[in-house]
């Protein structure tokens, strides 16, 4: 079972906006509005930024978005601030009850 | 306040089995399925399956299937998983994480992580 697909990095710099893709198949990001963001700093545990494509959890910041095209979804950070380097994850329901992951993508503050 | 609170580190010899557990608190355990995500050092999420906490139902990834259980203790509010056949390549932080039981599905609470070394 093949991971959804991400770009390995990204970067932008404080105050900047960044986007992160996540490309899926038919049978999962194409078939399901279930998309759902992980954020994770070196050493900790994944946290849960966006969830159903674009719901934010509680305590999340404003500046987490998503939105979701066709077999892609993208996560949206505005206002880059240096807290916001880690690597992110999303996921994906892939129907009969599994779920799948991305391969991660390193976010760097310049 | 949520908490998952997993087992301690594991060494095991290749062959061997390793069983790991996710005793839950605050809030209803059976409202919530325990899903079970492995990471490798710098490595990808790797959804490993779950099980529903209420029916014991469960669901594992194709590439687990056969060597792979998981049970859970509804008295304790304790989820275990149990992999055999270990190899080096099994040798990684193992999480537990919750997911409502409503279609779809996220996870919003982690446990720590066991980490699984596996070595002879």
């Amino acid at each position: 079972q093949s991971a959804l697909s991400q770009p390995a990095s990204v970067s932008g710099s404080p105050g900047q906006s960044t986007t992160i893709s996540c490309t899926g198949t038919s049978t999962d990001i194409g078939s399901y509005n279930f998309v759902s963001w992980y954020q994770q700093h070196p050493g900790a545990v994944p946290k849960l930024v966006l969830y159903d494509v674009g719901y934010r959890p509680s305590g999340v910041s404003g500046r987490f978005s998503g939105s979701k095209s066709g077999y892609t979804a993208s996560l949206i950070i505005s206002g880059l601030q240096a807290e916001d380097e880690a690597h992110y994850y999303c996921s994906s329901y892939r129907g009969d009850r599994t779920w799948v992951f991305g391969g991660g993508t390193k976010l760097t503050v310049l | 306040q949520v908490q998952l609170v997993q087992s301690g580190p594991e060494l095991k010899e290749p062959g061997a089995s390793v069983k790991i557990s996710c005793k839950a608190s605050g809030y209803t355990f059976i409202s919530y399925s325990i899903h079970w995500v492995r990471q490798a050092p710098g490595q990808r999420l790797e959804w490993m399956g779950w099980i529903n906490t209420g029916t014991g139902e469960t669901k594992y990834s194709q590439k687990f299937q056969g060597r792979i259980t998981f049970t859970r203790d509804t008295h304790a509010n304790i989820v275990y998983m149990e992999l055999t056949g270990l190899t080096s390549e099994d040798t990684t932080l193992y999480h537990c994480a919750r997911v409502t039981l409503n279609f779809g599905g996220y996870f919003d609470y982690w446990g720590q992580g066991t980490l699984v070394t596996v070595s002879s």
